[in-house]
């Protein structure tokens, strides 16, 4: 149980293009899922937290209005790169957590993005 | 005072041996002590976690060691195996602070056969 699938798990796309990354619980409704960004050989970043039915809440320096995203239902979440530029090639993550009570985030698979 | 630093960068262990990485904390209102495991290309995957009203957990080859007076918490593998080379964080999470986890900078291990 608690699985968490991303998709797409790789996507290319071309400078200034918008891109959209969603994140689905499988088996379990999640009230809260985060979204992460990892560069090569380093540690999970957090972006922002997404509550469903609310707003996000973004960590100090990610731009809102660049990293979009959408939680409309228990089970998906998305990430909407917007006017993507090559700095925002990166390994993206997104994990959730079941209950709003709970510790144990549950991590999908991550999608790599590269921007050309 | 959000901080988790983590220990060592880099490991390498021969097959058998004791793998053993460190955390540690400052803010006391951590109350939740994850420990992941992550594959290149892949996201991490939970292998064990502490409260801190005890001070040691085992589950299988995994052990975390908790010591609530120093911060510090660490991660000790048992009878290491090649199929544990990967990268390892630590992290901490409160309740307060919306679930969010903190994570260390990650230890890249290596068991040589």
């Amino acid at each position: 149980g608690a699985v968490v699938s991303q998709h797409p798990s790789r996507v290319i796309c071309k400078s200034g293009t918008s891109v959209k990354i969603e994140c689905r619980s499988l088996d379990f409704q999640a009230t809260t899922m985060f979204w992460y960004r990892q560069f090569p050989k380093q540690s999970l970043m957090l972006m922002a937290t997404s509550n469903e039915g609310s707003k996000a809440t973004y960590e100090q320096g990610v731009e809102k209005d660049k990293f979009l995203i959408n939680h409309a239902s228990l089970t998906l979440s998305t990430l909407t790169v917007t006017s993507a530029h090559p700095e925002d090639s990166s390994f993206y993550i997104c994990s959730a957590i079941s209950g709003g009570r709970s510790y144990e985030q549950y991590f999908g698979p991550g999608t790599r993005l590269t921007v050309t | 005072q959000q901080q988790v630093k983590q220990s060592p960068q880099s490991l390498i262990v021969q097959k058998g041996g004791i793998s053993i990485i460190n955390c540690a904390y400052e803010n006391t209102a951590f109350d939740y002590f994850p420990w992941y495991q992550q594959f290149p290309g892949k996201g991490p995957a939970l292998l064990i976690a502490i409260r801190p009203d005890v001070s040691e957990k085992k589950e299988g080859r995994f052990t975390i060691s908790f010591n609530k007076s120093a911060k510090q918490f660490s991660l000790h593998i048992m009878d290491s195996q090649p199929g544990d080379s990967a990268t390892y964080f630590c992290a901490a999470s409160m309740a307060s602070g919306t679930y969010k986890y903190i994570f260390g900078t990650g230890t890249r291990l290596k068991v040589l056969a």
